[in-house]
């Protein structure tokens, strides 16, 4: 069964600084996503990760993929107030179908 | 295109009551699929489909049917509903989930919350 856990679960940051939320899953798989949500809002698709070794970059945010290691990072670089959300990932879970298994999500707050 | 819409966007039901949640998406996504969010869970799949007429469980599909007559509906339907089913409700397509298609990404829906008493 694929678990996948985020983690912090939680992350109050100062505007400024550097900072990375990890995702590790249990099983092989080779597709990661990241999703950021606002507060009563939908589910944004932020990166789409589909080999090992995937980085992608957009403004303050860079995401990397480690299938060796089951791991894939989001940093966050001189965080900015407009970053405040709740950020999640989420694997494939093999098969044809691809369906995707997310984790429990980082609640992130950037304070000035 | 108006992409992924809900319908309705909040909803209270009573414990037994039925119920149905629309989903419509017009970018002839192949890929849709109901999820339910709740505080501190994550996301968790509900049903979904790869076409018409194909229909498929997910993690939690008990107390939920799902039908896919056409691409472009894919409705929810709560049976009996119970207090455990107070959730929002989110639903995702996409064009295919077929590995390296360059067209896996999937596109939610505003959501749908549930309150059941």
């Amino acid at each position: 069964e694929l678990k996948v856990e985020q983690n912090p679960l939680f992350l109050s940051m100062q505007e400024g600084k550097n900072y990375t939320i990890y995702c590790n899953y249990s099983t092989t798989s080779d597709r990661l996503y990241w999703y950021r949500q606002d507060p009563g809002k939908s589910l944004e698709s932020l990166f789409v990760l589909l080999s090992n070794g995937a980085v992608k970059q957009e403004g303050r945010l860079m995401a990397s993929l480690d299938t060796k290691a089951r791991l894939s990072t989001l940093h966050i670089t001189a965080a900015v107030h407009d970053l405040s959300a709740t950020y999640f990932c989420a694997v494939d879970h093999g098969g044809s179908q691809g369906n995707l298994i997310f984790g429990k999500g980082t609640k992130l707050s950037v304070k000035p | 295109n108006a992409g992924v819409t809900q319908t309705p966007k909040f909803q209270v039901l009573k414990t037994g009551q039925s119920m149905t949640l629309q989903c419509a998406q017009d970018m002839n996504h192949e890929y849709m699929s109901w999820y339910r969010q709740d505080p501190g869970m994550g996301l968790r799949l509900i049903h979904y489909s790869v076409g018409a007429g194909i229909t498929d469980q997910g993690e939690v599909p008990n107390g939920y049917n799902v039908s896919r007559s056409t691409t472009e509906d894919f409705p929810l339907r709560l049976l009996s509903a119970a207090p455990s089913q107070t959730s929002v409700y989110f639903c995702a397509s996409s064009y295919s989930r077929a590995r390296y298609s360059g067209y896996e990404k999937l596109f939610f829906g505003s959501g749908t919350q549930l309150s059941v008493l």
